[in-house]
């Protein structure tokens, strides 16, 4: 059972272009909801989080945006830049849990 | 601090033998996490350990995998008798405060089974 959804599976996009990664989820207890970037050979790591009281979080070229009634949330990009191309994660954990359920990953290309 | 270490880095091995997955959590982290990552399946939880205990193997495959904790800077994931279906990336990350902060992982052992 897929508890977090994340599409696409891969993403191409060219060098000043906006990246866009999409999650959705159906469980309502999740209440907080973090990206990871794995790059090819390194473990995840946390890029940006955000909880369900505010629709967005911006954290330099990246942003993060929340729909909580349609229970979706999705990664930005802005000015893709050679250096992002890695493999994203969308993750989310619920207030009671101490592991997050993480998506199937989208893999990023900027072309130069 | 170093981070996480995990060894070896790669693995290569025959079907039927054992195979034992090395990982050192940052030093004062309590929390320690196993996770395969696959291109069928993602990252999967094999189990976590909070203060050197099993807490949730829900998620280890079947009896050929184990995994201890002697102490709070070692853990083991063992797999006997290996086969080529866990072919895989495994990862190790460690937390604080029982995994209600955010978990840094290792660079990972890829383990190939022929």
């Amino acid at each position: 059972q897929q508890q977090v959804k994340q599409s696409p599976q891969s993403l191409i996009v060219q060098k000043g272009g906006i990246s866009i990664i999409n999650c959705a989820y159906e469980n309502t207890a999740f209440d907080y909801f973090p990206w990871y970037q794995q790059f090819p050979g390194k473990g995840p790591a946390l890029l940006i989080a955000i909880r369900p009281d505010v629709s967005e979080k911006k954290e330099g070229r990246f942003t993060i945006s929340f729909n909580k009634s349609a229970k979706q949330f999705s990664l930005h990009i802005m000015d893709s830049q050679p250096g992002d191309s890695a493999t994203y994660f969308c993750a989310a954990r619920a207030g009671g849990s101490y592991i997050p359920t993480f998506g199937r990953g989208t893999s990023l290309i900027v072309h130069p | 601090d170093a981070g996480v270490i995990q060894s070896p880095r790669h693995e290569v091995t025959e079907m039927g033998q054992e195979v034992t997955l090395r990982c050192k959590p940052i030093s004062g982290h309590n929390s320690l996490f196993w996770y395969r990552q696959t291109m069928m399946r993602g990252l999967e939880l094999l189990i976590y350990f909070n203060n050197n205990v099993p807490i949730d193997d829900s998620g280890m495959p079947e009896d050929r995998f184990s995994a201890k904790m002697p102490n709070a800077s070692f853990s083991t994931l063992k797999i006997q008798p290996s086969e080529p279906r866990d072919s895989a990336v495994y990862f190790c990350a460690s937390s604080l405060q029982g995994g209600r902060t955010e978990a840094f992982f290792g660079q990972g052992t890829r383990l190939t089974v022929v």
